[in-house]
Formats: C-alpha cells, structure tokens, sequence
C-alpha cells in the first residue's frame, strides 16, 4: 500500500548510532514546538516538546535542541534501535492558535 | 482506556457518494481535531472542536463538514467524495490547552479513504 513516507526527506543509518533529525520552521512567534513520531500504518504519537524560552530538553534517548536565531529545531536520537524507524514531524504552535502546524516530515530508517 | 478509536479502517468511494467517518475517544478531552494525511506531506488540519456543541474551520475545510453532538465523538463527514479528498485520515484530542502549556495531541490509527 501506499506509504506516507513517499517523497518525504529520509535518513538512513546503522543501529546503535545517533541520529539527528533536523526541521526549519517559519513562524518566529511560535511559542512551542513539538516532535512526533509515526510508524507505519498507525497515528503519530508525541515524543517531545520544547518551550520557545528554552534551547534544550531531554528525554529518553531523545534531545530537542532549538535555535530561534536561525528557526531551527533538532531531534537527537541516541543509540538508535530499529524500532526508531518511523517517520518524524516537526510540529509549530503560536501566532494566536492553539493549534499545532505540522511539517512535512523526515523518514528514518534504522538498519540492523 | 481505548484512547482514540476510529471507524471504518478503510472505504473505497465512487465520485459523488457520501459517508460519514466516526472518532471516539474516551479521555474526556475537550479537544477533538480532525486531519487529513497525504504523501509526502505532513497533517493538515480540516476542522477541529474546542467542546461539545462547538466546530471551527481549520486549514483545508472545504467539501467537508463535522458535528460534535456529544464530548466523546466527532463526525466527519464527505457530503459529495472527490478523487481529491482521497488520504488517510486522523483523528485526535487533547486535553484543553492554554497559552501557557502544550497538551498533547493523541491520535487515532487514521481511516484510509480512496475515491474512484
């Protein structure tokens, strides 16, 4: 079946190394920013969010690195598993709505 | 908790005909959005709904409508199915937000939809 990944950026790389994931947004008055992932076949779920006051935040193997300067957020995946292959989306929130503005979205493929 | 549900899976349509796609959630979200998800792009957001009672347009509304009669259910509805509107379709909810915090979104596993 068709996939949503078609068309979209991808990076590949080995398991066990760290992956960055990179989204340029527009909107400077953006005040959060939010990462989700989907795998195949299913809905996007949350992994992280990030406060426009902030320039990093961790989780589990999972940082979120924001640079307002150049409208820039990252995703770093560390030690990456073949369950991390999924597609990305960088997602936007402000400019006087609640409501997130997705990004295209990055297809990462780990192999084993 | 069932989190959120959606109804058909998948539904082949004839240009012209109409259907109704159903989303359940059982969070007691105030939220409930509705997106459509086609190749090679992220979610664009058709309508969303802020409480019972209550619908508001979102980025690509046109030849859609929905209806929130109850809390847990939104109603998305294709009165007159174009080739266009065929994608994947996803549903969420989320608690109510505020400017001072992001609640997440959580979503359902989406409705396949083509149109012939």
């Amino acid at each position: 079946g068709e996939s949503v990944g078609l068309h979209l950026p991808t990076l590949s790389v080995q398991e066990g190394d760290n992956s960055i994931i990179n989204c340029a947004y527009s909107n400077s008055a953006s005040d959060y920013f939010i990462w989700y992932k989907q795998e195949s076949g299913k809905g996007p779920q949350f992994i992280i969010d990030i406060r426009s006051n902030m320039d990093k935040r961790q989780g589990q193997r999972v940082t979120v690195l924001l640079n307002k300067t150049v409208k820039h957020l990252s995703l770093q995946i560390a030690a990456t598993q073949p369950g991390d292959s999924a597609v990305y989306f960088c997602a936007e929130r402000g400019g006087g709505s609640y409501i997130p503005t997705f990004g295209r979205g990055t297809s990462l493929i780990v192999h084993p | 908790n069932a989190g959120v549900t959606q109804t058909p899976k998948f539904r082949v349509l004839k240009t012209g005909q109409s259907m109704t796609l159903l989303c359940a959630q059982d969070m007691n979200h105030e939220y409930m959005y509705w997106y459509r998800q086609d190749p090679g792009m992220g979610l664009r957001l058709i309508h969303y709904s802020v409480g019972e009672g209550t619908t508001a347009k979102g980025e690509v509304p046109d030849g859609y409508n929905v209806s929130r009669l109850k809390k847990q259910n939104f109603l998305l509805g294709l009165e007159s199915a174009a080739p266009s509107q065929t994608s994947v379709y996803f549903c969420a909810s989320s608690q109510q937000d505020s400017w001072t915090a992001y609640n997440e979104q959580f979503f359902g596993p989406g409705t396949r939809l083509t149109v012939l």
